[in-house]
């Protein structure tokens, strides 16, 4: 099956600073990568999510970069706020029907 | 956007009894769930894909004979934890997509703390 590996497992910003977070995947035919933001004791939000046939989408302070060739997807928060404060988790799956095989999350902590 | 709820939210149970959680679309149907198993601070780990009228499919190294999954209906999906062991305790979670909008993506139950004592 599908190998997602997420990195850095945590990570510490100040705010207003950038925050990135990566992943890799090893199935070529996945084509669907969402990004879940999960606060503690509550459920996984997508927040964004990017399809194979482009390489960049944003929202707002948000935004996702896809290369397809190099099997990676990256997330990136800009001026971050303490309330981006979270759990972070990639997923890639074989079209939007399919199962999620998800990343093993990135701790965002948010300094004030 | 689309509502999922998941019933108990949490849960203690003695060894060797089972628990059944369920998982129901409130405003749309589901033709497939899915079921993840997340452990403190970790990842979701998939589990299951809960298929209606038909049987679940399980992931590599997940007992179906322990973890069964019945999808009887287009709105609801049960998983139930049987003779329960500590190891079993976790945090599990459901996620279902209405298709009518799909471009929403997945959305996930509330998820289920499971504590066997």
């Amino acid at each position: 099956g599908e190998n997602v590996e997420q990195h850095p497992s945590t990570l510490s910003v100040q705010e207003g600073d950038s925050a990135v977070i990566k992943c890799t995947y090893s199935d070529s035919a996945s084509n669907y990568f969402p990004w879940y933001k999960q606060e503690l004791g509550k459920r996984p939000q997508l927040i964004i999510d990017i399809r194979s046939n482009v390489g960049e989408k944003k929202d707002q302070r948000i935004a996702v970069t896809l290369n397809k060739t190099a099997k990676h997807f990256s997330l990136h928060i800009t001026e971050t706020q303490p309330e981006d404060s979270a759990v972070y988790f990639c997923a890639a799956s074989i079209s939007t029907g399919n199962q999620f095989y998800f990343g093993t999350g990135t701790s965002l902590t948010v300094i004030p | 956007g689309a509502v999922v709820s998941q019933h108990p939210s949490r849960v203690i149970c003695k060894s060797g009894t089972s628990v059944k959680i369920e998982c129901r679309s409130l405003d749309f149907q589901a033709t497939t769930m899915f079921w993840y198993r997340q452990f403190p601070k970790k990842s979701l780990m998939l589990m299951a894909t809960s298929n209606e009228g038909s049987k679940a499919t399980y992931e590599q190294g997940v007992e179906k004979d322990k973890f069964l999954i019945n999808h009887a209906s287009l709105t609801l999906s049960t998983l139930t934890v049987t003779s329960a062991h500590p190891e079993d305790s976790s945090f599990y979670i459901c996620s279902a997509r209405d298709l009518r909008r799909a471009q929403d993506g997945y959305t996930f139950g509330s998820g289920t703390r499971l504590t066997v004592v």
